[in-house]
């Protein structure tokens, strides 16, 4: 069965340093993998996405994630924290064989610091 | 750009009373999904739909919850007799293709059950 475990529920950075979400999954597929941000009262907004293309994925606001396959995981950096980056990251798996279902992480509470 | 919309923002009920959430998904799209997230628990799916029928549904989804497209632009989940348990924010969202396609997600709806 697919699913994801985000390791930190709460993250706090200063702004202008790096951030890094980290996330690990469990496929027993080759894996669909996401990250999504919400914003308060907002919906949830596609960052990025892996589909078995380049390991290396870049997404909006200069988030980027790596794909690591030996260990089972797709952490979310970015190199420069940016107030308006404050909001609940959501990593995400593609529920296996053609499903449409998502299966989300417990999600990661980011905090930046001025 | 376009985006997936939902009313009301808030919906406040009484334990036992129906209420129907509704969406609007992309124009293009052809398959719709909810979502729901109690508070302090993960996004969990709760059913997608596509041409007119449902094709995938979780175990959360009892007789108690229904879904419909009543014209070209709506998609509604209903529940039929609500339970405090029912209280979470509720998330619809669609997609063009299933597999491998990116969903977007709307804003929400915040269900209150007293």
């Amino acid at each position: 069965a697919q699913s994801v475990t985000q390791l930190d529920s709460h993250v706090s950075v200063s702004e202008g340093t790096p951030v890094l979400l980290r996330c690990n999954y469990s496929s027993s597929y080759s894996p669909s993998l996401f990250w999504y941000v919400q914003h308060p009262n907002k919906g949830l907004q596609l960052l990025l996405k892996y589909t078995s293309a380049a390991t290396l994925v870049k997404g909006i606001n200069g988030f980027e994630a790596e794909f690591k396959k030996s260990e089972t995981s797709f952490h979310l950096t970015k190199p420069s924290a940016h107030m308006s980056d404050a909001a609940e990251y959501f990593c995400v798996v593609r529920g296996g064989g053609n499903t449409g279902k998502l299966i989300f992480g417990q999600g990661t509470t980011l905090q930046v610091k001025p | 750009e376009p985006e997936v919309t939902q009313t009301p923002s808030h919906q406040v009920t009484q334990m036992g009373q129906e209420v129907i959430l509704r969406c609007v998904p992309i124009s293009n799209h052809l398959y719709f999904y909810w979502y729901r997230q109690i508070l302090g628990q993960k996004v969990e799916f709760l059913v997608s739909f596509y041409n007119n029928e449902i094709s995938e549904k979780s175990e959360i989804f009892d007789d108690q919850f229904s879904v419909e497209r009543p014209d070209g632009s709506n998609f509604t989940l209903k529940i039929r007799s609500t339970k405090l348990e029912d209280s979470a924010m509720y998330f619809c969202a669609s997609s063009v293709l299933r597999g491998q396609d990116t969903q977007y997600f709307g804003p929400g709806t915040r269900l209150t059950v007293l």
